[in-house]
């Protein structure tokens, strides 16, 4: 049972553009989220994350909402460059868990 | 800054075999995770630690075990290889366990023939 699902094997993005990565969960215990950014033949790097009782966070070109009421998260880039194509993994916790629920990734493609 | 280090980074395994893969930390986190990273499937937890000398099942455990006897080194084992558990494998650690972010290593790609 995916708990955690990224609809979207991959996103192709033209380069300046906004990219929008998709996450849902079912788990309703799930109070924090975290997005991954991971580039081929390396570990993920922790990106962003947001903590349910916020609906929205943001660093620098990247946002995180967060709609608890749909179960559904999403991570908006922008502007889109190069340097972000990448796999990006959506993460979920709830409260006392030590352990992380991952998405089965999405890969961003940023066109020139 | 060497992070969260990997040994080896390719190994190939006939079904069988035993092997032991090393994680190996310098930021002296409390918590390490390993993982394992299917097509499809994302990253799943195999076991973890929350400190020197404890080890917890995760969502797949059958097939491996772990110890930690230091602080630094989480050590994941495989007693009999099976084709199932080719995959690519990652170690993390990180401060404390929850919201705090995970360090991971570049991951160890094994194939069992």
């Amino acid at each position: 049972d995916q708990q955690v699902k990224q609809n979207s094997p991959s996103l192709s993005v033209q380069e300046g553009r906004i990219s929008i990565l998709n996450c849902d969960y079912t788990n309703s215990m799930f109070d924090y989220f975290l997005w991954y950014k991971k580039y081929p033949a390396e570990g993920p790097t922790f990106l962003i994350s947001i903590s349910s009782i916020k609906d929205k966070n943001e660093d620098g070109r990247f946002t995180v909402f967060l709609n608890k009421s749909a179960k559904h998260l999403s991570l908006h880039i922008v502007p889109s460059q190069p340097g972000d194509s990448a796999v990006y993994f959506c993460a979920a916790l709830y409260q006392g868990a030590q352990k992380l629920v991952f998405g089965q990734g999405t890969r961003l493609t940023i066109n020139p | 800054n060497a992070g969260v280090t990997q040994t080896p980074k390719f190994r190939v395994l006939k079904t069988g075999q035993s092997m032991t893969l090393l994680c190996a930390q310098d930021m002296n986190h409390e918590y390490m995770y390993w993982y394992r990273q299917d097509p499809g499937m994302g990253l799943r937890l195999i076991h973890y630690s929350v400190g020197e000398g404890t080890t917890a099942k995760g969502e797949v455990p059958d097939g491996y075990n772990v110890s930690r006897l230091k602080k630094q080194n989480f050590l994941l084992g495989l007693e009999s290889a099976a084709p199932s558990q080719t995959s690519v494998y990652f170690c993390a650690s990180s401060t404390s366990g929850g919201s705090q972010p995970q360090h991971f290593g570049d991951g160890t790609r094994l194939s069992i023939l």
